[in-house]
């Protein structure tokens, strides 16, 4: 079935580090892909997504790309802050959305210090 | 817009004790969804409903029920609480598909439940 793989964390840097969260996906057909984020005490927000392949989601300056060859979706930022620290999960949403239901991974953590 | 709103925000219950979690929308979402989240185990669909008066089971729905009565508001119910069932629960709503996708979920802030 269909399902997402994302890196077990704690991941932990120092602010302005780059930063790479890998996420690999398996799934037929052509799914959506999405990052969510939840800050502590929060629910789940959306953070970026891609619809089909190549394309890169971008937002509040994370960026992935959705990559068929590689079925990844690895989330990336040039220069972390203390503020970016949250709990990120990769998802995917099924290619014909029979089951309209998300596909969550486990969820990274990153804790980012000053 | 308040978004997603859930009550309680937490809750201790005894083992064999019932409750109910409200989930309310202001978006006119069409489908709405109960997840709960565990450590190391991401977030697991409950139930989900695709419109008023229409619900559908998910990955984990034993031990639970559900009524979409008001499109706004999605009700999770324990009949008989277990200490399996301790988690943090979170609801979510979406469009369906006619509105542009059900892909994009919005969350609510979540209710933590604790039973003894």
């Amino acid at each position: 079935g269909d399902s997402v793989t994302q890196m077990e964390g704690p991941v932990t840097l120092s602010e302005e580090a780059f930063l790479t969260i890998n996420c690999t996906y398996t799934a037929t057909g052509y799914p959506s892909l999405f990052w969510y984020v939840q800050y502590p005490g929060e629910g789940l927000q959306l953070l970026l997504k891609a619809t089909k392949a190549d394309d890169k989601g971008s937002n509040k300056g994370f960026e992935a790309t959705y990559r068929k060859e590689t079925t990844s979706f690895h989330l990336e930022k040039g220069s972390v802050q203390v503020s970016d620290s949250a709990v990120y999960f990769c998802a995917l949403f099924p290619y014909g959305g029979a089951t309209n239901k998300l596909i969550f991974g486990t969820g990274t953590l990153l804790a980012v210090q000053p | 817009n308040a978004g997603v709103t859930q009550t309680p925000k937490f809750r201790v219950l005894k083992t064999g004790q019932s409750m109910t979690l409200l989930c309310a929308q202001d978006m006119n979402h069409e489908y709405m969804y109960w997840y709960r989240q565990d450590p190391g185990m991401g977030l697991r669909l409950i139930h989900y409903s695709v419109g008023e008066g229409t619900t559908a089971k998910g990955e984990v729905p034993d031990g639970y029920n559900v009524s979409r009565l008001k499109k706004q508001n999605f009700l999770l119910g324990l009949e008989s609480a277990a200490p399996s069932q301790t988690s943090v629960y979170f609801c979510a709503s979406s469009y369906g598909r006619l509105a542009g996708g059900p892909e994009t979920q919005y969350f609510g802030p979540g209710t933590r439940l604790l039973v003894l």
